[in-house]
């Protein structure tokens, strides 16, 4: 089976720049983590899907993050505009709800700098 | 608020040597719980799990068992390889639905 899979893996660009950040589930599963990871505050939920709808957004920062999941394949997390402080790695996992304890399934990530 | 607590890295190890990371909980339920290792470069990947109180996880020759009268989860392995180098996170979640709450991980570095 696929895993989750996150595309870029790796994103440079310059501060004020839009980034956009790519993520497919394993099909079937029918909820999407959004996670960042940093050296300072370690792994923390920016936001996460059931069926498609946003749940818990908030982990989120702040307005310039946003994210979508316009149907069960494929959801996206936006920075508009991005600064030097948003360099993170960013996961996608996701998991199903058939039973209790299914852990969350985590892409491979996509690691982001912002210059 | 629920949370978990894992002992501070980096752990440095000899291979061959016995490995303890510890892990406690506070829960306000009957959480699940988790560890995850990741890899250099990699995600984080599901190393073991345990569903209830006394279940005993395992995988890859690492144990941990569900302890509820110590709220503790601790990781063990008998005899570690270089090849389990990597960060492992403890987890607790209610379900599927829910966030799962990480512990800060603990990097493990094994020499030859």
């Amino acid at each position: 089976d696929a895993g989750v899979i996150q595309s870029p893996r790796h994103e440079v660009t310059e501060m004020g720049q839009e980034v956009t950040l790519r993520c497919k589930p394993i099909s079937g599963h029918d909820y999407l983590f959004w996670y960042r990871q940093t050296m300072m505050r370690g792994l923390e939920l920016l936001i996460y899907f059931n069926n498609n709808v946003p749940i818990d957004d908030s982990g989120m920062p702040e307005d310039r993050f946003s994210a979508k999941m316009p149907n069960a394949s494929f959801s996206t997390l936006k920075i508009q505009p991005s600064e030097p402080r948003d360099s993170a790695v960013y996961f996608c996992a996701s998991s199903s709800n058939r039973d209790r304890g299914q852990p969350q399934h985590f892409g491979d990530g996509t690691r982001l700098s912002i210059l | 608020g629920d949370s978990v607590t894992q002992m501070e890295g980096p752990v440095t190890l000899s291979e061959e040597a016995f490995l303890t990371i510890n892990c406690t909980y506070t829960a306000t339920g009957y959480p699940s719980l988790f560890w995850y290792v990741q890899y250099p470069g990699e995600g984080l990947q599901l190393l073991l799990k345990a569903t209830k109180a006394d279940d005993k996880g395992s995988n890859k020759g690492f144990e941990a068992t569900y302890r509820k009268e110590t709220t503790s989860f601790h990781l063990e392995k008998g005899s570690v390889q270089v090849s389990d180098s990597a960060v492992y996170f403890c987890a607790l979640t209610y379900s599927s639905a829910s966030k799962i709450i990480f512990g800060s991980g603990t990097r493990l570095s094994i020499r030859p």
